[in-house]
């Protein structure tokens, strides 16, 4: 099938450190990404990772992969009320992009 | 601005009508999309149009009619409209194909509600 799966919903603390995790289960994808979509707006890409790769660093952002397992994380360090959104992971499958079910993540000041 | 713009960005309409909305995108982009956001933000794609030509049709009513009469422009036409339809529609747009890994740039959205 084609199904990426996340948790629904994370609420962390300001200055907190956070962790969205992603399944997915098309293991042929070039690249692996992440979306950020904040309230009425459209998505945003907020960084992706080759498949080839383990970790990926970019300012707050870290994102591991496990291509074993298909599991791919996303961290956000320092966690800012302004990262408060929805965040989706995503893969390209043989003819279409599928993104994850989405991950609200509320920050509490 | 270059973006990729749709209107309008509210639609209420009573079931039975027909609506229509529009995406343009301005970033000389090959490769157009409409998804269809639900209530539970699931995100699912409905359409793709690789320089105007209809490459993806998702199991999507035919009551749902795209048309890219450029390749700047994919529109989305909805016949009969059911409660079922009430949802944001996103349209994006991809510097290249769907043969290769690229970055989908989403528009703003459309909430429509079906009443």
């Amino acid at each position: 099938g084609e199904d990426v799966e996340q948790s629904l919903f994370l609420s962390v603390r300001e200055g907190d450190s956070s962790v969205i995790n992603c399944t997915y289960t098309d293991s042929s994808s070039t690249y692996l990404y992440w979306y950020k979509q904040e309230p009425g707006a459209g998505l945003q890409l907020l960084t992706y990772i080759f498949s080839n790769m383990d970790m990926k660093q970019d300012q707050r952002l870290t994102v591991l992969l496990n291509k074993k397992d298909k599991h791919l994380s996303l961290r956000i360090a320092d966690t800012q009320t302004g990262d408060s959104a929805i965040y989706f992971c995503a893969e390209k499958g043989t003819y279409k992009y599928i993104f994850g079910t989405g991950t609200r993540l509320k920050v509490l000041a | 601005d270059t973006a990729v713009s749709q209107t309008p960005k509210y639609l209420v309409t009573q079931m039975g009508n027909d609506k229509s909305i529009k995406c343009e995108q301005n970033l000389g982009h090959d490769t157009m999309y409409w998804y269809k956001q639900d209530s539970k933000k699931f995100l699912k794609i409905m359409f793709s149009y690789n320089n105007k030509e209809l490459i993806i049709n998702e199991t999507v009513p035919n009551r749902f009619s795209p048309k890219s009469p450029d390749k700047a422009h994919l529109n989305l036409h909805i016949n009969s409209l059911e409660l079922g339809d009430s949802a944001v529609y996103f349209c994006a747009s991809s510097p290249l194909g769907l043969a290769e890994d690229n970055e989908q740039f989403f528009g703003p959205g459309t909430r429509l509600t079906v009443l």
